[in-house]
């Protein structure tokens, strides 16, 4: 079946430090993906998105590629800020699973002054 | 922008009671989602529905059950909570194939 795997965390950096967060997925259609973020006590947020091959979702400083050949939306950001401290998802939604979402555990990044 | 209320932010229930936390979205979305979250688990499918009156379980529905008596709003029952289902909630919404949007989560205790 469907599914995401993104990489253990916890993650932390120092401000200003490049972030890479790796997401890899398995489909049998073509899903669109999808990044959230959750701050501390609250929701889901949608950070950014990518619903064809080669499309690139950007938002905040963050970027991700569709990469249908290695199968992998990695998240990324030059510099991170200390306010970037928080919980990011990768998921995916493919039109033959009809609406629903498939969620990666999730990567805590902390970012230290 | 869209909007997900959930009623409570935290709640403390005992085991064997039954609890209801209600999720109300204003953006009139088709779509309406229940997960549970826990840490090193990710996020975890429990019931959807696709319309009102309609409902599909997810991956994990054992103890739960559900309500759409009207397209804005979902709730969620634990029929007879148990320590094992204290958790955070979520409830998120979405129009069909787009983003789902997320409520700010129940975190609920079973004492």
């Amino acid at each position: 079946g469907d599914s995401v795997t993104q990489m253990e965390g916890p993650v932390t950096l120092s401000e200003e430090a490049f972030l890479t967060i790796n997401c890899t997925y398995t489909a049998t259609g073509y899903p669109s993906l999808f990044w959230y973020v959750q701050y501390p006590g609250e929701g889901l947020q949608l950070l950014l998105k990518a619903t064809k091959a080669d499309d690139k979702g950007s938002n905040k400083g963050f970027e991700a590629t569709y990469r249908k050949e290695t199968t992998s939306f990695h998240l990324e950001k030059g510099s991170v800020q200390v306010s970037d401290s928080a919980v990011y998802f990768c998921a995916l939604s493919a039109l033959n699973t009809g609406n629903q979402f498939y969620f990666g555990t999730g990567t805590s990044l902390t970012v230290i002054p | 922008d869209v909007k997900v209320t959930q009623s409570s932010r935290y709640l403390v229930k005992r085991t064997g009671e039954k609890v209801f936390l209600e999720c109300v979205q204003d953006m009139d979305h088709e779509n309406m989602f229940w997960y549970r979250q826990d840490p090193g688990l990710g996020l975890r499918l429990i019931y959807f529905s696709y319309d009102v009156k309609m409902k599909e379980k997810g991956d994990i529905p054992e103890g739960y059950s559900v309500s759409r008596e009207k397209k804005e709003r979902f709730s969620l029952i634990l029929e007879s909570a148990s320590t094992n289902q204290t958790s955070m909630y979520l409830c998120a919404s979405s129009s069909p194939r787009k983003p789902q949007h997320f409520g700010d989560g129940t975190r609920l205790s079973i004492l």
